[in-house]
């Protein structure tokens, strides 16, 4: 069965410094990746995926995640925080090869951006 | 403009009642799915559809039941049999039940129910 661990609950960086959520996976066939970000009181807004295509994959805002096999990792980085940044962040796998649609949601990091 | 709405945003319930929440998308999606988030506990699967007249029970689908009788529509009842309902829903759509394989699930913006 596939699952996602997100190694932090909570980081903290201040404006202009370099962001690192972490995310481990398991998967037993190939995993489809994705980061979604969620503002308070509000819905999941994808950021980025990966889907077998490149393992370095671009998302929105600046963000990027690298897809790494041998370490079954799937971090999201981005090179200079933003106040708007300050959200939570959920890693997230697919429930493949069935094809139910279904996604595998970790246990989210919540970033705070300190001014 | 296309998305899902859902209502109310902020509902109160007393125990023993019943509540349903409204989940409507305009973007001609076939796949619908109802989400539960708990603090610190990441979002779980109550149910989800993959086409009209279909759904499915999730991971954690006991108190809760469902409908799907249009393709715009799936409203989620939280029953008087669900042992703690205080928690926020999020309803989500995708084309199909695949392409959600790609990440592609579009989110409402939640209900937040509590229960006094």
């Amino acid at each position: 069965a596939q699952s996602v661990t997100q190694l932090d609950s909570h980081v903290s960086v201040s404006e202009g410094t370099p962001v690192l959520l972490r995310c481990n996976y398991s998967s037993s066939y190939s995993p489809s990746l994705f980061w979604y970000v969620q503002h308070p009181n509000k819905g999941l807004q994808l950021l980025l995926k990966y889907t077998s295509a490149a393992t370095l994959v671009k998302g929105i805002n600046g963000f990027e995640a690298e897809f790494k096999k041998s370490e079954t990792s799937f971090h999201l980085t981005k090179p200079s925080a933003h106040m708007s940044d300050a959200a939570e962040y959920f890693c997230v796998v697919s429930d493949r090869p069935s094809n139910t649609g279904k996604l595998i949601f970790g246990q989210g990091t919540t970033l705070q951006v300190k001014p | 403009d296309g998305g899902i709405t859902q209502s109310p945003k902020y509902l109160f319930r007393k125990e023993g009642q019943n509540v349903t929440l409204s989940c409507e998308q305009n973007l001609n999606h076939d796949a619908m799915y109802w989400y539960r988030q708990d603090p610190g506990q990441g979002l779980r699967l109550i149910y989800y559809s993959q086409i009209v007249n279909d759904f499915q029970k999730g991971d954690i689908a006991e108190g809760y039941s469902v409908s799907r009788e249009k393709k715009e529509s799936f409203p989620l009842t939280v029953t008087s049999a669900q042992k703690n309902p205080t928690a926020f829903y999020l309803c989500a759509s995708s084309i199909s039940s695949v392409t959600a394989n790609t990440g592609e699930l579009f989110f409402g913006e939640g209900s937040r129910l509590t229960v006094l």
